[in-house]
C-alpha cells in the first residue's frame, strides 16, 4: 500500500535553514501537505503543493517537489526557538478522502 | 474564521464504556474527517463524512462509527472502549471533498483507564 517516509529527528541552531525530508510512494497523489504539530496541539497546516509543481515559496518556507523520485522537503530559512515542533508530510490517497502521514520529524531548534 | 472545533478536549473513561466525540467543521466546509493518533502508531485514518453520508472508512473495527448532521458537523462514537483506544482523536474539515486541504482541529485526548 501507500507509504510516507521521513527522518525521525533535526537539531539545528537558532537562525539556521532547517531541511524535512519525505518519501512518498503514491504517483497519483495530487496533493502533498506538510503539517506541523507543538506539544499537546492539533495539526496546524503549513503548506501544500499541488502535483504538478516542482517549487512553492511562502514566507520562511519553501517546499521542493521531485515527482520522478517521489520526494518532497520543506525548508525552513531562518529557524526559530518557535519552529520546534513535530512535522509532517501527508499525501493523499487518490478520491478516498484520506490522508496518509509519515512517522513525523522532531525538529528541535537550539538558541 | 473560526477553525475546527472539537469538543471535549478530555475524557477519561473505563474500559466496554461508549464515548461520543464532537466536531463543527470551518464554515463552508461540507467534508469532516477523524483520525486516531495513537502513541507509537502514528496518525491513522479512520472515517470520512461529505454531505451527510459516509464516503469512506479506514481499517477500524465496527464499533467505531460516527454521522454528519445537515448542518456538517460530525460526531464519532466509540462502543466497548478498549484500553489501545487511548489517543488524541482529531477531526478535520476540507471545502471539497478529496482535492482541498484538509484543516484540523486541536483533537479530543481520550485515556482508557
Amino acid at each position: 500500500g501507500e507509504d510516507v517516509e521521513q527522518s525521525l529527528f533535526l537539531s539545528v541552531r537558532e537562525g539556521d535553514s532547517s531541511v524535512i525530508n519525505c518519501t512518498y510512494t503514491d504517483s497519483s497523489s495530487t496533493y502533498l501537505y506538510w503539517y506541523k504539530q507543538e506539544p499537546g496541539a492539533g495539526l496546524q497546516l503549513l503548506t501544500y503543493i499541488f502535483s504538478n509543481m516542482d517549487m512553492k515559496q511562502d514566507q520562511r518556507l519553501t517546499v521542493l517537489l521531485n515527482k520522478k523520485d517521489k520526494h518532497l522537503s520543506l525548508r525552513i530559512a531562518d529557524t526559530q526557538t518557535g519552529d520546534s515542533a513535530i512535522y509532517f508530510c501527508a499525501e493523499i490517497e487518490g478520491n478516498t478522502g484520506k490522508l496518509i502521514f509519515g512517522q513525523g520529524t522532531t525538529l528541535q531548534v537550539k538558541p | 474564521e473560526a477553525g475546527v472545533t472539537q469538543s471535549p478536549t478530555h475524557l477519561i473513561k473505563t474500559r466496554g464504556q461508549q464515548v461520543t466525540l464532537r466536531c463543527s467543521p470551518i464554515s463552508g466546509h461540507t467534508s469532516v474527517y477523524w483520525y486516531q493518533q495513537a502513541l507509537g502508531l502514528g496518525l491513522q485514518f479512520l472515517l470520512w463524512y461529505d454531505e451527510g453520508e459516509e464516503r469512506n472508512r479506514g481499517n477500524f473495527p465496527p464499533r467505531f462509527s460516527g454521522r454528519q448532521f445537515p448542518n456538517y458537523s460530525s460526531e464519532l462514537n466509540v462502543n466497548a472502549l478498549e484500553l489501545e483506544d487511548s489517543a488524541l482523536y482529531l477531526c478535520a474539515s476540507s471545502r471539497i471533498k478529496g482535492g482541498q486541504p484538509q484543516h484540523f482541529g486541536d483533537g479530543t485526548r481520550l485515556s482508557i483507564l
